[in-house]
């Protein structure tokens, strides 16, 4: 059965901290890994992964993913209180006519 | 104007009542997606839909029926509505499956 996994499935940090979101999967004809960030409705996109060691970056966050141990990170470096969020691992499975298959949600609090 | 606009926002409905969620979208896919999302179990795909003639069931599609009446308008109905289904309902559009784009949601409650 295709499934994804995050971890941890909550994090409480400090403003300035950094910390590091996972997300591991088992996937049939595995194309892509996407992370979206949900603050209070509709989740949006962030990154779209999908060779291995090429890490991409955006401001404060970056994501790597490592198609042979079969996972990625999302790395937040120097939280704000903004980026508190529910961040939202979700791969592509099935080949050409399948979707995605998302994960629980890793729920982040940032405290001042 | 938003690109994916979902209709209602909010709606509290009865057990057995018939209900439709409808979506809207300007943004020209032709993949449109129907989602639930409940608190700690992220989101469920219900139907999704390539074009108006190509309908697909999700992973928890019982209970739900949809109809693809244009490229750019999709509807989720509950055909006999249940507590169980209360959820956060999320419509979402594709260009080419990867990244989707989400309407507001509706939250939906069923006594």
């Amino acid at each position: 059965e295709d499934k994804v996994v995050q971890s941890p499935l909550s994090l409480v940090v400090h403003e300035g901290d950094t910390v590091t979101l996972n997300c591991s999967y088992e996937v049939t004809n595995f194309r892509s890994l996407l992370w979206y960030k949900q603050e209070k409705k509709a989740p949006t996109f962030l990154f779209m992964l999908t060779s291995s060691g090429i890490e991409k970056k955006s401001g404060r966050l970056s994501s790597i993913l490592d198609k042979k141990e079969l996972f990625s990170i999302l790395n937040i470096t120097a939280t704000q209180t903004g980026d508190s969020a529910i961040y939202l691992c979700a791969v592509w499975h099935g080949g050409s006519q399948g979707n995605l298959i998302f994960g629980k949600g890793t729920k982040l609090s940032v405290k001042p | 104007d938003a690109d994916v606009t979902q209709t209602p926002r909010n709606r509290i409905t009865k057990t057995g009542k018939r209900i439709m969620l409808e979506c809207s979208q300007t943004k020209g896919h032709d993949r449109m997606y129907w989602y639930r999302q409940d608190p700690g179990l992220g989101l469920r795909l219900i139907y999704y839909s390539f074009d108006v003639k190509d309908i697909n069931k999700g992973e928890i599609s019982d209970g739900y029926s949809v109809s693809r009446q244009a490229q750019a308008k999709f509807s989720l109905s509950l055909e006999s509505a249940i507590p169980n289904q209360t959820a956060l309902y999320f419509c979402a559009t594709s260009d080419d499956g990867y990244e989707q784009y989400f309407g507001p949601g509706t939250r939906l409650t069923v006594t």
